[in-house]
């Protein structure tokens, strides 16, 4: 069963700095990665997709790398501005279905 | 175009009763999904469809049914509420794992509280 983990659990910047928010999943075998962003009281916003394939992605001011074999991703956030300050969640899809199973989320809060 | 919608956004149910939160999408989306989201849990995967007419259970299918008669609805159904069902209801959808891009797309979540 793949299990999510996204560290850290929370997170406080103050506006200006680089981050790096991490997701590891314990099942290497995905089909591809997702990342998302949730306001609070919102739906989910779609950042980056990533192809089992490929090792990076960007959009902007984010930029999201897998090294499948590892299990790990990481979403890389430049000069962070109060608007960021949301949930990033993480989700692998598994290569036998196509479900999204989830991390926990990390909650990251800017300051101006 | 509307992409995933949910109604409704809010409710409030009395333990027993029944309801069905429904979500639409006009993609043309092969698979959908609902999800349930409670403080600390994260998102867990109720139930979800790869086509019409084709349903299967995911982590946490107990208390609710669903059915897919056609590509665009997906309606989630609970059958008898109970208190452990209050949690914010997502639906999503996406082009199915055949199609190459599966990126997906979700709702603004409906919101259920039972009493």
């Amino acid at each position: 069963k793949q299990e999510v983990t996204q560290i850290p659990a929370a997170l406080s910047v103050p506006e200006g700095e680089n981050l790096v928010l991490n997701c590891s999943f314990t099942d290497s075998a995905i089909y591809n990665l997702q990342w998302f962003r949730q306001d609070p009281g919102k739906g989910l916003t779609s950042l980056l997709l990533i192809q089992s394939s490929q090792r990076e992605q960007t959009s902007g001011r984010l930029n999201a790398s897998l090294d499948k074999s590892s299990g790990r991703s990481t979403l890389y956030i430049a000069a962070s501005q109060p608007g960021d300050s949301a949930t990033y969640l993480c989700a692998p899809r598994g290569q036998a279905g196509t479900a999204l199973i989830f991390g926990k989320g990390t909650t990251l809060s800017v300051s101006s | 175009n509307a992409g995933v919608t949910q109604t409704p956004k809010f409710q409030v149910l009395k333990t027993g009763q029944s309801m069905t939160l429904q979500c639409a999408q006009d993609m043309n989306h092969e698979y959908m999904s609902w999800y349930r989201q409670d403080p600390g849990m994260g998102l867990r995967l109720i139930h979800y469809s790869v086509g019409a007419g084709i349903t299967d259970q995911g982590e946490v299918p107990n208390g609710y049914n669903v059915s897919r008669s056609t590509t665009e609805d997906f309606p989630l159904r609970l059958l008898s509420a109970a208190p452990s069902q209050t949690s914010v209801y997502f639906c999503a959808s996406s082009y199915s794992s055949g199609r190459g891009n599966t990126e997906a797309f979700f709702g603004q979540g409906t919101r259920l509280t039972v009493v």
